[in-house]
């Protein structure tokens, strides 16, 4: 069965980028069945989708965050990435990927990573 | 800027039924935004319930049901169990590959 597992720094200075890299097992991300994507929880708060990319290389971002954020493929290792730009303490959150499957567009997440926190503090 | 509403917390009786809603701050829910639900439990990962308004993942129980009630979309429960006990949230497709969540609702069984 799918399984993704996120990984990266979890300590990022304030100012600086964040970078993930989600790794997926059992699946292709060179398929043009899925989407994948990324979504982010604040401690002790709810869940914010972050983005969505095909294998095609499209990309969807949360226009929140659309001028900070960009999600890529690295298809040889069959991994996808994160990368946030200018972080603050704002986006310390634990931060998930997931398969995005579609119905009439990407909108549901499954399966999910197991997530990692990523802290923002000097 | 639209927001997903839900039912910041509710309490259900073991063995009772319980219905959250997911709605938006301006129009109503229907089927074409496809809501999905997602239980959480504390320091794990999201888990699919329920995608494309009322189609379960795979392993779901049966006790877990979508719809679309009014202006809403809809997550019952029945026969709520202790480990039912979690964060429900419920996110819409707005198109253009746009997803929003809800805020989610906390669900205590008691």
């Amino acid at each position: 069965q799918v399984q993704l597992q996120e990984s990266g720094p979890g300590l990022v200075k304030p100012s600086e980028t964040l970078s993930l890299t989600c790794t997926v097992s059992d699946a292709s991300i060179s398929s043009s069945t899925y989407y994948w994507g990324w979504v982010r929880q604040p401690p002790g708060k709810g869940l914010e989708w972050i983005g969505t990319i095909y294998y095609s290389g499209s990309a969807y971002y949360n226009p929140s965050l659309k001028s900070r954020v960009t999600i890529s493929l690295d298809t040889s290792r069959n991994q996808f990435s994160l990368r946030l730009t200018s972080v603050t303490a704002a986006d310390t959150a634990v931060y998930y990927c997931a398969r995005v499957l579609k119905v009439a567009g990407p909108n549901w997440f499954d399966p999910w990573g197991q997530g990692t926190l990523v802290t923002v503090s000097s | 800027q639209t927001v997903v509403t839900q039912e910041p917390s509710f309490s259900v009786s073991p063995g009772g039924t319980v219905t959250l809603t997911c709605g938006l701050s301006s129009g109503a829910v229907s089927t074409t935004l496809h809501p999905s639900w997602y239980q959480q439990t504390p320091g794990q990962a999201p888990r699919t319930l329920i995608h494309t308004t009322n189609i379960r993942s795979s392993g779901v129980p049966d006790r877990f049901s979508g719809s679309i009630l009014g202006n809403k979309a809809a997550l019952s429960i029945t026969g709520a169990q202790a480990h039912d006990e979690s964060d429900y949230y419920c996110a819409l497709y707005m198109g253009s590959g746009i997803v929003l969540f809800g805020g989610g609702t906390k669900l205590t069984v008691l």
